[in-house]
């Protein structure tokens, strides 16, 4: 099924460790992004990627490293998890439209909590 | 700075009745997007609506439609029949320009619980 795809649903970890939340879409999107869902803060973007290669911040990138080797996948690392990073996570992707509204496609999230 | 606010945390609302939910946003810019989402409790995010800011005419689809007020920065939805499957957290998201400014800034989210 076309969509993006995020492994795993749900992960727990102990602060001090490391752990790759996986991206993967299939619709040939240029544009991809993790955002954080917190309570009360609604989503907010942590990176972005508009192309294989090109990665940039968002509003929250602290803690958080990304890379782009292809168009398919976006995977978002956390090199030493902080209770502060328990969180649901997001990838979303889109087209790259010259002109009008860029449309997410969302996956279906990622429970993580570090104790 | 870009800021996105929902002031309704949560509301509810009877089976079939209508019920609107509140959107403001802040933003210097001529050329924007503004959106709303639903997250069920499937936690998927879907889109409900969008609207251009350019357009003059307020966006619709099927029982969902929204006011969009372009100075005083408004964009509320209005749910009319509402029925159980309405119930959801909503979400306001503004997006500045296209292409590779494409970054979706959200509101807080508004419970909705539609009640038979």
């Amino acid at each position: 099924n076309a969509g993006v795809t995020q492994t795993p649903k749900f992960q727990v970890l102990k602060t001090g460790q490391s752990m790759t939340l996986q991206c993967a879409q299939d619709m040939n999107h240029e544009y991809m992004s993790w955002y954080r869902q917190d309570p009360g803060m609604g989503l907010r973007l942590i990176h972005y990627s508009v192309g294989a290669g090109i990665t940039d911040q968002g509003e929250v990138p602290n803690g958080y490293n990304v890379s782009r080797s292809t168009t398919e996948d976006f995977p978002l690392r956390l090199l030493s998890a902080a209770p502060s990073q328990t969180s649901v996570y997001f990838c979303a992707s889109s087209t790259i439209r010259r002109t009008g509204a860029n449309v997410l496609t969302f996956g279906a999230g990622s429970r993580l909590t570090v104790l | 700075a870009q800021t996105v606010t929902q002031s309704q945390p949560e509301m509810s609302v009877q089976e079939a009745e209508t019920v609107t939910l509140s959107c403001t946003y802040d933003t210097s810019e001529n050329n924007y997007y503004l959106f709303w989402y639903k997250q069920p409790p499937s936690r998927q995010m879907i889109l409900v609506i969008r609207q251009e800011a350019y357009k003059q005419q307020n966006a619709t689809e099927n029982r969902f439609s929204v006011n969009f007020q372009k100075a005083a920065k408004s964009f509320s939805l209005k749910i009319s029949d509402s029925q159980l499957g309405d119930t959801a957290m909503y979400f306001c998201a503004f997006m500045v320009g296209s292409g590779n400014t494409g970054k979706l800034i959200f509101g807080q989210g508004t419970t909705l619980q539609v009640k038979p």
